[in-house]
């Protein structure tokens, strides 16, 4: 059973960068392919990104290219999403998700408990 | 950028069938899924590939889509199944990105 733990909740200033982590347990890094989505308090979900397994890269969305970045470290199986130059709508939760690789359904099926940013002066 | 449009609310009386839809030019091609998302919750997968339940999910949650349109359909709404529903898919542009629809809020009361 893949279980995704996140990092805890940030307060951070507007300009400065944060970086949620993502801890896989139950299954390795590499056998998932991971996404972020985030949660604007009263707001939709939004997806900002994610491995793609037919391109071999992550792909971002048009709105957070150039200010998001997602590695992993496979060492630790740990994934993080790190998005810079924050502003207060940036103010939500963020959530890893995967897809279940014992049985696939071709989206997100196992969520994060999510990360709580803050983005205040 | 693509978008996937759904209604802000939907309301039913408990026992009725709630249709939530979902409109978007590439759903004739890509598949649509569909989220449940009760408050101060992580979503939870409800129909998947536009018909298909997730094991665990139950049997009156139901999805189709034809043409540009998506529906999740509610049969026998329970007061439980009050939450915010969210359609997901991908556009057919070939760049792989995907995109979230807007949210209805589903009332059962």
């Amino acid at each position: 059973q893949v279980q995704l733990v996140q990092s805890g909740a940030e307060v951070k200033k507007p300009g400065a960068s944060v970086k949620v982590s993502c801890k896989v347990s139950g299954y390795t890094l590499t056998e998932l392919s991971m996404h972020w989505v985030r949660q604007a308090p009263g707001k939709g979900l939004e997806w900002m990104g994610g491995f793609d397994p037919e391109d071999g890269e992550t792909i971002y969305a048009q709105k957070f290219q150039g200010r998001v970045t997602m590695t992993e470290d496979t060492s630790t199986d740990t994934a993080y999403m790190e998005l810079s130059s924050l502003r207060s709508e940036d103010t939500a939760v963020y959530y890893c998700a995967t897809e279940n690789p014992h049985d696939p359904v071709g989206a997100f099926d196992i969520w994060g408990q999510g990360t709580m940013v803050t983005v205040s002066s | 950028s693509y978008e996937l449009t759904q209604p802000p609310s939907v309301s039913v009386s408990p026992g009725q069938t709630a249709r939530i839809t979902c409109s978007g030019d590439a759903l004739p091609k890509k598949y649509a899924y569909w989220y449940q998302q009760k408050s101060g919750q992580a979503p939870v997968l409800v129909i998947y590939e536009d018909s298909k339940r997730p094991s665990g999910i139950p049997e009156r949650f139901s999805g189709s889509s034809s043409g540009t349109m998506a529906t999740l359909t509610i049969s026998g709404a329970q007061v439980e199944d009050e939450a915010d529903y969210y359609c997901y898919s991908t556009d057919s542009s070939g760049n792989h990105s995907w995109v979230f629809g807007g949210g209805t809020k589903l009332t059962v009361l």
